[in-house]
């Protein structure tokens, strides 16, 4: 099993332009969330996804949209992107346990 | 609101020495509390987590923590620090009704002295 996996692992992007990271699970899980990492800031929550079909705004959702495509896969997209979005970026999924397990992540670069 | 702080962005400790990292919470239900670990440049691993079993919970690496509900508390331990075990530490709360989203504190940056 991979887990949690991400694309891209790095983006560098110019103010104004878009962009989609993709997420993709393989445990069967229902719940899917979408985080930022900022420094001294632990990680955030975005945009968060109970189930197939369903999405949530978390604590930090201006500037992002996201698509619940499938059981699978959670992609965050960036309609606008600007240097305030620079951050490395974490998909997680969850079942009951609550536990949440977390993909490498994506550093984006905003210019 | 559910929120975490944790006491002290940077620790650092001798290898061989206690590691002692601080996790406080509020919470307005029993809460879930989990300590994750994050090496450079990767994503963050679960080390243990409390869901009102075992106030004393075992993790991986040789770490525990204790949920202490008069204290709102929940600090991570391990009796001897490694050089291995130098990476950011970040503990995180969920109420466990609805998103089940978690929320995480700052963290901790563990540095580990030869």
């Amino acid at each position: 099993n991979a887990g949690v996996t991400q694309t891209p692992k790095f983006q560098v992007l110019k103010t104004g332009q878009s962009m989609t990271l993709q997420c993709a699970q393989d445990m069967n899980h229902n719940s899917m969330y979408w985080y930022r990492q900022d420094p001294g800031m632990g990680l955030r929550l975005i945009y968060y996804s109970a189930s197939e079909g369903t999405t949530d705004k978390g604590e930090v959702p201006n500037g992002y949209n996201v698509s619940r495509l499938n059981k699978r896969e959670f992609s965050l997209r960036l309609e606008s992107a600007a240097p305030s979005q620079t951050s490395v970026y974490f998909c997680a999924s969850s079942e009951v346990s609550y536990e949440q397990y977390f993909g490498p992540g994506t550093r984006l670069t905003v210019t | 609101a559910q929120s975490v702080t944790q006491l002290g962005s940077h620790v650092s400790v001798s290898e061989g020495a206690l590691v002692l990292l601080r996790c406080n919470y509020s919470s307005s239900v029993p809460p879930y509390l989990f300590w994750y670990v994050q090496y450079p440049n990767q994503g963050l691993q679960l080390l243990l987590k409390y869901t009102s079993a075992a106030t004393l919970v075992k993790g991986i690496n040789g770490f525990e923590a204790e949920f202490k509900k008069s204290e709102t508390s929940f600090h991570l331990t391990k009796p001897s620090a490694h050089m291995s075990d130098a990476a950011e530490y970040f503990c995180a709360v969920s109420e466990g009704t609805g998103r089940r989203a978690l929320t995480f504190g700052s963290g901790t940056r563990l540095q580990v002295q030869p």
